[in-house]
């Protein structure tokens, strides 16, 4: 079986500094991990994805995760917030070897204060 | 990039009556596409996996005869909520793989369709 937790709920920084979105996983199989990002009114949109190559991922608006297997970890961070950078990120885990296996995280609620 | 829409977007129904809520992939053919709900402030629950020219497949606990599933064609997949009661209340979106890296890769995802019983 596969899981994943998102240890934060919320998480509220100032415009300017860095963001640090926690997320752990549970897998029975070598897994392909993603972020994706839910603005209000908006479809998910795939911020990066693991998938066995560099562990050290770059995703797109300047956000970037770490593979940690030993930690079994994929957190996701970003040196410096913007206010569009609101929104709800969910953390999600794929089985390696099934096409549609997708675990969802609880979320994370990003607020970002001027 | 690759578009998924849904339609309608949001949907006010009474109680008994049936919704119907489409997927469609704009610019390119899935097979496959998967249709989940999302409770507020919660994550999403994958409900099943349409599949084009055969039968959906359901998640364990999600009732098939209320929640019909019909891959109509390579571009259209429909969700219809049957006998709709309050509890049914939720945010419906759907998604489609990429059409590049197939069911192996990422996902692309409706905006989602909320849904409210009265």
């Amino acid at each position: 079986a596969q899981s994943v937790t998102q240890l934060d709920s919320h998480v509220s920084v100032s415009e300017g500094t860095p963001v640090l979105l926690r997320c752990n996983y549970s897998s029975s199989y070598s897994p392909s991990l993603f972020w994706y990002v839910q603005h209000p009114n908006k479809g998910l949109q795939l911020l990066l994805k693991y998938t066995s190559a560099a562990t050290l991922v770059k995703g797109i608006n300047g956000f970037e995760a770490e593979f940690k297997k030993s930690e079994t970890s994929f957190h996701l961070t970003k040196p410096s917030a913007h206010m569009s950078d609101a929104a709800e990120y969910f953390c999600v885990v794929k089985r390696g070897n099934a096409g549609n296996m997708l675990t969802f995280g609880g979320g994370t609620r990003l607020m970002v204060k001027p | 990039g690759a578009v998924v829409s849904q339609h309608p977007s949001w949907v006010i129904c009474k109680s008994g009556t049936s919704v119907k809520i489409e997927c469609r992939s704009l610019d390119f053919q899935a097979t496959t596409m998967f249709w989940y709900r999302q409770f507020p402030k919660q994550s999403l629950m994958l409900m099943a996996t349409s599949n084009e020219g055969s039968k959906a497949t359901y998640e364990q606990g999600v009732e098939k005869d209320k929640f019909l599933i019909n891959h109509a064609s390579l571009t259209l997949s429909t969700l219809t909520v049957t006998s709709a009661h309050p509890e049914d209340s939720s945010f419906y979106i759907c998604s489609a793989p990429s059409p590049s890296t197939g069911l192996f890769g990422e996902q692309y995802f409706g905006p989602g369709t909320r849904l409210t019983v009265t």
